[in-house]
């Protein structure tokens, strides 16, 4: 199985509260990892991604940041959430398929945050 | 800046017909090229990739790469309502441990019965 855990599904959270948005994979060990946002009429932006524990790449400057505690398990984070951080947020894998190193992309379910 | 541009659309085909959705980039050195599915109020699924020049296709769905043009296409043949959705170019331009995708803002698809 590549499952892709992200809970929760909708969350509305209050200007200046913290965040903690959980992604759990299933499958192949050591996996690349994603966190993409998907603002309302935008695309999707990549905010971070991890190629193993403990390894974190940012990709835009925010209040946003994001730790691989465990090999399967992606966390973002935030100490106080502002307006312009709603969105559909999405975590991903990079999946490898087949021979010739043919891989692709696989999307969570994703969280729509909403701050209010 | 690397950048991967859509029709800003919406477009509008009859049930049936052929829908032609395109999209460029800006990066020469690009290697690997996506096509996305997104329902209202779902994550992105992958319906295509290809990484050679050319044609590929995949039932109803053929995808089409010209690195010289630096342009991707997506066609979708006998369309159908429930191809109804917004459609998101992606682009890699490494493969190795570093790769990540970089997308468009997508073109939304609605297919008339």
């Amino acid at each position: 199985s590549q499952t892709i855990h992200q809970w929760p599904a909708t969350l509305v959270q209050p200007v200046g509260s913290p965040l903690s948005l959980e992604c759990t994979v299933e499958g192949t060990s050591n996996p690349n990892l994603y966190w993409y946002r998907q603002a309302a009429g935008r695309g999707l932006q990549l905010l971070f991604y991890s190629v193993g524990i403990g390894q974190i790449s940012s990709e835009v400057p925010q209040n946003l940041s994001a730790s691989r505690p465990q090999d399967r398990q992606f966390i973002l984070s935030s100490k106080k959430l502002l307006l312009s951080d709603s969105g559909f947020y999405l975590c991903a894998r990079k999946d490898f398929r087949g021979t010739g190193g043919n891989y692709g992309y696989t999307f969570g379910s994703g969280t729509r945050l909403t701050v209010v | 800046q690397k950048e991967v541009e859509q029709n800003s659309g919406p477009l509008s085909v009859p049930e049936g017909a052929i829908a032609s959705l395109n999209c460029t980039y800006s990066d020469r050195g690009s290697q690997s090229f996506f096509w996305y599915r997104q329902y209202s109020g779902k994550s992105p699924e992958l319906i295509m990739f290809i990484y050679s020049n050319g044609d590929k296709e995949d039932g109803r769905f053929t995808a089409q790469l010209n690195k010289a043009s630096q342009y991707v296409s997506l066609l979708i043949r006998d369309s159908q309502p429930s191809d109804s959705a917004t459609y998101l170019c992606a682009v890699n331009m490494y493969t190795g441990a570093n790769s990540k995708l970089t997308f468009g803002k997508g073109i939304t698809l609605s297919v008339r019965p």
